[in-house]
């Protein structure tokens, strides 16, 4: 079965600094793979995805993420971060042509000024 | 209006009631999921539909039920609720393999 971890539940940062989120992934499979973003009191938002193609994806708010296959991650950066990205972000995988997401158990990410 | 719309936004109910969430789309997607979040522990997967007369368990269905009314409607319930089914629920839609739509939530205290 597949799983996601993502290392650091909580990554402080000031703004403007550069960041980096870091999900790994475990499945014997070929994946797609999410990164979702979750803004106080909202639902989830699709930040990005890999589906194929080339391993840099990048996706809204000048947030990027790079497939490694062979490190099984996929890692979410931005160079320079806003007060405004204060938010949880979730890390998600699905089989390829099932459909179900798998979760993370997310990241939150506080930018200070 | 929104996509995904989930009813009621918050709700409290005491140990032992029945209660009904509510999710509806316009989206026009085939595919319904609903899903619990806990702190620390993400979005787990209670209930998954790919059709009207498609519904599936996910990792944590015991205790809830579900009922793909039409396309557009999937309701949760819980029929008995106890207190460890205080969560954030959360409905979504999907057309396929490319990312899902999220309603706003429905925020469950069980007291």
């Amino acid at each position: 079965a597949q799983s996601v971890t993502q290392l650091d539940s909580q990554v402080p940062v000031f703004e403007e600094a550069p960041v980096e989120l870091r999900c790994n992934y475990s499945s014997s499979v070929s994946v797609y793979l999410f990164w979702y973003v979750q803004y106080p009191n909202q639902g989830l938002q699709l930040l990005l995805k890999y589906l194929s193609g080339s391993t840099l994806v990048k996706g809204i708010n000048g947030f990027e993420a790079e497939f490694n296959k062979s490190q099984t991650s996929f890692h979410l950066r931005k160079p320079s971060v806003h007060i405004s990205d204060t938010a949880e972000y979730f890390c998600a995988v699905s089989l390829q042509y099932t459909d179900k997401l798998i979760f993370g158990t997310g990241t939150r990410l506080q930018v200070f000024p | 209006d929104a996509d995904v719309t989930q009813t009621p936004r918050n709700r409290i109910t005491k140990t032992g009631k029945r209660i009904m969430l509510e999710c509806s789309q316009t989206k026009g997607h085939d595919r319904m999921y609903w899903y619990r979040q806990d702190p620390g522990l993400g979005l787990r997967l209670i209930y998954y539909s790919f059709d009207v007369k498609d519904i599936n368990k996910g990792e944590i269905s015991d205790g809830y039920s579900v009922s793909r009314q039409a396309q557009a409607k999937f309701s949760l319930s819980l029929e008995s609720a106890i207190p460890n089914q205080t969560a954030l629920y959360f409905c979504a839609t999907s057309a396929g393999n490319y990312g899902y739509t999220f309603g706003s939530g429905t925020r469950l205290t069980v007291v």
